[in-house]
């Protein structure tokens, strides 16, 4: 059964860099059909989507755009999220999650997150 | 409008129906998938497109569309059920992914 761990320092300065890992076991990122997400949720308030990388291609919030970065390393079946200049804002639990697309001619027939990891919190303090 | 609209909160007696809506422009063209979510615990998957449901979540769940707005339908609502549930589509640049603001469900 595939699953997903979040991993990364949990205390952040501010205007420094986030860093997190989520290793995937029981599967392969490089199956297709796939994408790989990080989705957010700030103490209290609801889930924000960050980004996903999807065949290597990426997209991100645009709030988040100029800040944030997700990359892939296939061999490690991991994926990673950076996200530059953080301020309070960024403090948050973090997920990463599996995205799943079918699309039929093009268009986006489904599309939802199956598999979630168990979240790990970030706390952006000096 | 790039924005889903929740219900901050709603509220159902037990063995009720409850429905909780999702409204947005881009609701018309986009799939629409909805997200359970207990307190300290990481969302799960409940309702997905048209009407579709993940291995293990109970029938009692559904979705439905009307134009611009989705709902989320809990049949014969149980204790278990109360938490907060979240939609999730595209904007309507369908470049960018999006979730509702979430609604608190409590179960009378």
């Amino acid at each position: 059964q595939l699953q997903l761990q979040e991993s990364g320092s949990g205390l952040v300065k501010p205007s420094q860099t986030l860093a997190l890992t989520c290793t995937v076991s029981g599967g392969s990122i490089s199956r297709g059909g796939y994408s790989w997400s990080w989705i957010r949720q700030p103490p209290g308030k609801g889930l924000e989507w960050v980004g996903f990388i999807y065949h290597s291609v990426t997209s991100y919030n645009p709030s988040l755009n100029s800040r944030v970065t997700i990359s892939e390393d296939r061999s490690k079946n991991q994926f990673s999220l950076r996200l530059n200049s953080v301020t309070a804002a960024d403090t948050a639990v973090y997920y990463c999650a599996r995205g799943f697309i079918v699309t039929l001619g093009g268009v986006i027939e489904l599309e939802g997150f199956d598999i979630w990891g168990r979240g790990t919190r970030v706390t952006v303090s000096s | 409008s790039s924005e889903l609209t929740q219900d901050p909160a709603v509220s159902v007696a037990l063995g009720q129906t409850v429905k909780i809506t999702c409204q947005g422009d881009s609701l018309r063209t986009y799939s629409v998938s909805w997200y359970q979510q207990k307190p300290g615990q990481a969302p799960v998957l409940v309702v997905y497109g048209k009407n579709y449901r993940p291995s293990g979540i109970p029938d009692r769940f559904s979705a439905s569309r009307s134009g611009t707005t989705t709902s989320l339908t809990i049949t014969g609502a149980q204790a278990e059920d109360e938490a907060d549930y979240y939609c999730n589509s595209r904007d309507s640049s369908g470049n960018a992914l999006l979730f509702g603001g979430g609604t608190k469900l409590t179960v009378l």
